[in-house]
């Protein structure tokens, strides 16, 4: 069962542009996090979410948890070619689990 | 850098032979995972540890056996390799200083071709 549905699962966008990325589910998270992984490497956090329609913005990266915790976005303004990766969302079901559930993924290319 | 090493970074053995890949972490970190990357699936949990001796199954743990014998170290063993365990095993840790809400950190993997 995959509790966690991303989309798009493949994005290729040019320099400048603005792009938005889903993470849904029918499931209530505790905390929500958001990777992004480039090939070759492990994936890399860049931000937990905790709290119902909570927005987090590091740099040109907006994150939103949705007011029921069971969804988010993340959007790129003027996307730059170093933004190029696999953006990975991964939800902790409980305060008690250190179990994470993870998407599969949107691949993000950003042409120069 | 959450000072997370595996080893081998790349391995090629042959079906039916036994394999082990290492996670080896310099902070004591009580939490750490075992999760394979394949196309189409992202990432699964095999196994995780809680403790010295103390692990559980996750998502896909059938043809795999892990061991923590020392807090730093965590060892996934395939017994008998298959062409289905060909995959990246990245392994991950969880901070247990300061407030956590179960983010993970994650090794640079080790890619298994299994022929």
């Amino acid at each position: 069962t995959q509790l966690l549905e991303q989309s798009p699962q493949f994005l290729s966008i040019q320099e400048g542009e603005n792009l938005t990325v889903y993470c849904n589910s029918s499931s209530v998270f505790s905390s929500l996090q958001w990777y992004r992984q480039e090939p070759g490497e492990g994936p890399v956090l860049l931000v937990t979410v905790v709290t119902g329609g909570e927005v987090k913005k590091l740099k040109r990266l907006t994150f939103q948890f949705g007011d029921a915790r069971k969804d988010s976005s993340l959007h790129i303004t003027a996307a730059q070619p170093g933004d190029t990766g696999l953006y990975l969302c991964a939800g902790a079901r409980g305060a008690g689990s250190y179990q994470l559930t993870f998407g599969k993924g949107t691949k993000l290319s950003v042409i120069p | 850098d959450a000072g997370i090493t595996q080893s081998p970074r790349h391995k090629v053995t042959e079906t039916g032979t036994p394999v082990t890949l290492r996670c080896h972490q310099t902070e004591n970190h009580r939490y750490m995972y075992w999760y394979r990357q394949d196309p189409g699936h992202g990432l699964r949990l095999i196994h995780y540890s809680y403790g010295v001796k103390d692990t559980d199954k996750g998502e896909v743990s059938d043809g795999y056996s892990v061991s923590r014998s020392k807090t730093e170290d965590f060892l996934l063993t395939l017994e008998s390799a298959t062409s289905s365990q060909t995959s990246v095993y990245f392994c991950a840790i969880t901070p247990t200083s300061g407030v956590s809400y179960n983010e993970q950190f994650f090794g640079p993997g080790t890619r298994l071709t299994v022929l």
